[in-house]
């Protein structure tokens, strides 16, 4: 089983592009998160769904965007980079009703210049 | 709104030895859950061990065991007989059982060193 499949691993942006970070989960889950994680401050929820076509905004949602249109996916959207985005983002998701662990995928390191 | 502490920015033990780090938090809910998440150099996060709060006793997973005090808001981690493959950022995170389930607050973590 592939799990939860982020891409891509790796991103360096100018400050202003746009880009697309893509999380994709096939084990069936309702439930999809996106944490980001700053040196000193642990993981910090952005955005989250319950289930496809509902999302709600975390603790940092600012200058991001989502979408849940298919169980599977779940994109992650800055719509327009600044230096502050510069982090390691972290896509889980797990089962839904009463969830045992979320299932975390492998990171994206971003970088904004 | 629920915050997760972890006082130690960095611990360090002798190969072989235990070790405990600390983890406290607050909330107002009585249903929660509780994790430790294990971070290698690789970056992957980890699952080392999970509590329920209305579980009196403490979780364990061979070497990881916890203690877990309801009523001081407490949740640390021991690990013992300590291997160089512990090394590691270890969080502390909390949950619930609420409309936003699965959404958990962490911790800011504790770097292991673990010397041989």
């Amino acid at each position: 089983n592939a799990g939860v499949t982020q891409t891509p691993k790796f991103q360096v942006l100018k400050t202003g592009q746009s880009m697309t970070l893509q999380c994709a989960q096939d084990m069936n889950h309702e439930y999809m998160s996106w944490y980001r994680q700053d040196p000193g401050m642990g993981l910090r929820l952005i955005h989250y769904s319950v289930g496809a076509g509902i999302t709600d905004q975390g603790e940092v949602p600012n200058g991001y965007n989502v979408s849940r249109s298919t169980t599977e996916d779940f994109p992650l959207r800055l719509l327009s980079a600044a230096p502050s985005q510069t982090s390691v983002y972290f896509c889980a998701s797990s089962y839904g009703g009463r969830r045992e662990k979320l299932f975390f995928g492998s990171g994206t390191q971003l970088s904004v210049l | 709104a629920q915050t997760v502490t972890q006082s130690q920015p960095e611990m360090s033990v002798q190969e072989a030895e235990t070790v405990t780090l600390s983890c406290t938090y607050d909330t107002s809910e009585s249903d929660y859950y509780l994790f430790w998440y294990k971070q290698p150099p690789s970056r992957q996060m980890i699952l080392v061990i999970r509590q329920e709060a209305y579980k009196q006793q403490n979780a364990t997973e061979n070497r990881f065991s916890v203690n877990f005090q309801k009523a001081a808001k407490s949740f640390s981690l021991k690990i013992s007989d300590s291997q160089l493959g512990d090394a590691a950022m270890y969080f502390c995170a909390w949950g619930n059982y609420g409309g936003s389930q699965g959404n958990l607050i962490f911790g800011k973590g504790t770097k292991l060193s673990v010397k041989p």
